[in-house]
């Protein structure tokens, strides 16, 4: 079956822009994760939603980013006046639910601020 | 707070030789575990998971990994390494807290496999 995707695949853009990445989760899947991955930080984790809501953003690592989705389905990842340090590939997961623990990960958006 | 480490970014075995990675965890509650494997400019995938049934979890690709509560270890291991086994691996701790089932990731052992 269709794993989870990420769009774009990669995205460079200019210090100052804003940028949205977007995840399409598995169909079904009701819980949904961002992490990010750099070369200084390893694998960060950013938002959770289970459903609609985020019941945890603690990793969103500025008011800069923020994240929201819709119908229980697709989210986006909003990135407002990206900085260099944005720089990594940002990763997408979604599990069945809270009673499942097994995450799909999708296959990343490569973010490059110049 | 729960915690991964794993014990070396780097690796390198033999063809045919025991692959064997560290990952040692902290946890407050029982600890559900997880590795994945990535493949160069690809996202994560699951090879096996430890949720409190057996201890010696079988995955995928002749992969397996035993918990073991006295040494708060979940080492993967591997008897026979295959060239197709090279990539970064990750160990995870599933983060059980109020409201949140994030997982917490070690660092990464990157794999190497000689001919």
């Amino acid at each position: 079956g269709a794993g989870v995707s990420q769009s774009p695949s990669n995205k460079v853009t200019e210090k100052g822009k804003d940028v949205e990445l977007r995840c399409d989760p598995i169909s079904g899947h009701t819980a949904l994760y961002w992490y990010r991955q750099s070369l200084g930080q390893g694998l960060e984790f950013l938002i959770y939603f289970q459903g609609n809501s985020a019941p945890d953003k603690s990793g969103l690592p500025s008011d800069r980013f923020s994240a929201e989705r819709t119908g229980g389905s697709v989210s986006t990842l909003t990135i407002q006046r990206t900085q260099q340090e944005d720089s990594a590939v940002y990763l997408c997961a979604s599990s069945l639910g809270p009673g499942s623990y097994e995450q799909y990960f999708g296959p990343g958006t490569r973010l490059t601020v110049t | 707070a729960q915690s991964v480490t794993q014990l070396g970014s780097h690796v390198s075995v033999s063809e045919g030789a025991l692959v064997l990675l560290r990952c040692n965890y902290s946890s407050s509650v029982p600890p559900y575990l997880f590795w994945y494997v990535q493949y160069p400019n690809q996202g994560l995938q699951l090879l096996l998971k430890y949720t409190s049934a057996a201890t010696l979890v079988k995955g995928i690709n002749g992969f397996e990994a035993e918990f073991k509560k006295s040494e708060t270890s979940f080492h993967l291991t591997k008897p026979s390494a295959h060239m197709s086994d090279a990539a970064e691996y990750f160990c995870a701790v599933s983060d059980r807290g109020p409201g949140t089932y994030k997982y917490i990731f070690g660092t990464g052992t990157r794999l190497k496999v000689l001919a």
